[in-house]
């Protein structure tokens, strides 16, 4: 069953500018991460955010969380081309080991 | 760093072989994990392991098994491979320790059956 919806499915944005990509989920959660992928390569941890936490900042990254409307935002400040990746939230159930993915958005940074 | 290591990068088998996928880590991780990522259909969780000898289904376990005798390693096994498991297969680590959810994952294993 799927836990995380990404939303837009893709997105192109002109390098400098900032990106949000969205998330929403099903159930109640105790953690919602976000990561990374690079063509062709493997997963990359970017930041976790805890249900009893609104938002969180790791360098250029802004997450918010609304457990409220079971949803979160990934914001991506002054992009950069390196920054072309596909970005995938993820949730855990409470107390559950295991991680339920959404399908993901592709951004594409247009230099 | 926490390093997860596949096997091999791209695979080329025949319908009918049987496959082995490898993965090792080298942080003492407790958990591990295998999915596979199809194009619109994101990652998919197909077994994971919460400790040497242990398993469980995840969503996809259909037509795979899985193997763990040592703590850093997990193996994926295709019995016979059909043309409906060709994919990209990841595999993750992750330590049980409080407060630490993270997932760390290897490059990846595209798997092609022919």
């Amino acid at each position: 069953s799927q836990q995380g919806e990404e939303d837009p499915q893709a997105l192109s944005i002109q390098e400098g500018e900032n990106a949000t990509m969205n998330c929403s989920y099903k159930t109640s959660i105790n953690n919602l991460q976000w990561y990374r992928q690079n063509s062709g390569r493997g997963l990359v941890h970017l930041i976790l955010i805890r249900s009893n936490e609104r938002e969180k900042h790791s360098g250029r990254l802004r997450v918010t969380l609304d457990t409220s409307k079971k949803s979160s935002s990934l914001l991506i400040t002054a992009s950069r081309a390196a920054d072309t990746a596909s970005y995938f939230c993820a949730t855990d159930g409470q107390g559950a080991q295991k991680l339920v993915f959404g399908q993901g958005t592709r951004l594409t940074i247009n230099p | 760093d926490v390093k997860v290591t596949q096997s091999s990068r791209y695979l080329v088998k025949r319908t009918g072989e049987k496959v082995f996928l490898e993965c090792v880590q080298d942080m003492d991780h407790e958990n591990m994990f295998w999915y596979r990522q199809d194009p619109g259909l994101g990652l998919r969780l197909i077994y994971f392991s919460y400790d040497v000898k242990m398993k469980e289904k995840g969503d996809i376990p259909e037509g795979y098994s899985v193997s763990r005798e040592k703590k850093e390693r997990f193996s994926l096994i295709l019995e016979s491979a059909s043309t409906n498991q060709t994919s990209m297969y990841l595999c993750a680590s992750r330590t049980t320790d409080r407060g630490t959810d993270t997932q760390y994952f290897g490059p990846g294993t595209r798997l092609t059956v022919l």
